[in-house]
């Protein structure tokens, strides 16, 4: 069974420039989250998806930060403009459902500068 | 607001030795408390999950404990791997599968 895919892997990036990270969950997976790991720290869960709904995004940036679920499988987080803090590492992960065990991407490194 | 702390942040070892991971919460009302695992350059791998009704959990040579009441889990690892190196987080989850997660220990066992 595949496991959950990212894509890019890194990403260097200027502050004040755009970026998007995509994931794809494990097949079947109905519900999807994004975390955001800074170094040294835990992940931090920034929004959680049902299907294509939000269910809790009470930890995301709004002003900078959007994701979006279509048709409720791939889903694509996107950081507008980037700022120095959000150097991190962004972590998509799926499960079956709403109360199921998280499986985890191998993550999206980012580096602001 | 919940709030999980892992003690050691770091921990070096030589081969061979038992070892434990202390994690402990602050809002013992949770679902379940889980550990991972994370690798260098790589995501979270789930090792052990004990539900809330249960005292503890057991895979091989690792062991996971919790003690709700007094808002604690420890992870403990027999005989010692150099393959064990790697970074230990424990989350612990409540309603709607939110988990909250430690900051991590960081493992290295020397050979």
């Amino acid at each position: 069974e595949a496991g959950v895919a990212q894509s890019p892997r890194y990403k260097i990036i200027e502050k004040r420039q755009s970026v998007a990270f995509w994931c794809n969950p494990i097949s079947g997976h109905a519900t999807l989250y994004w975390y955001q790991q800074i170094l040294g720290q835990g992940p931090k869960l920034l929004i959680q998806f049902q299907n294509n709904g939000v269910v809790d995004d009470s930890q995301l940036p709004k002003d900078r930060f959007s994701a979006e679920r279509l048709k409720g499988v791939d889903s694509t987080l996107k950081i507008q403009p980037a700022k120095l803090e959000d150097s991190a590492v962004y972590l998509c992960a799926s499960s079956l459902g709403y109360q199921e065990t998280q499986y985890f991407g191998p993550g999206t490194r980012l580096l602001v500068l | 607001k919940q709030e999980v702390t892992q003690i050691p942040a770091a921990l070096s070892v030589p081969e061979g030795e038992n070892l434990v991971l202390n994690c402990s919460f602050t809002d013992s009302a949770i679902y379940n408390l889980q550990w991972f695992r994370q690798d260098p350059g790589k995501g979270l791998t789930s090792l052990l999950l004990i539900q809330s009704s249960q005292r503890e959990q057991t895979s091989g040579r690792l062991n996971a404990s919790l003690d709700k009441s007094s808002g604690r889990s420890t992870l403990y690892i027999a005989a010692s791997q150099p393959g064990d190196s790697a970074t230990y987080l424990c989350a612990a989850r409540r309603g709607g599968n939110k988990l909250t997660f430690g900051t991590g220990t960081q493992l290295k066992v020397e050979l």
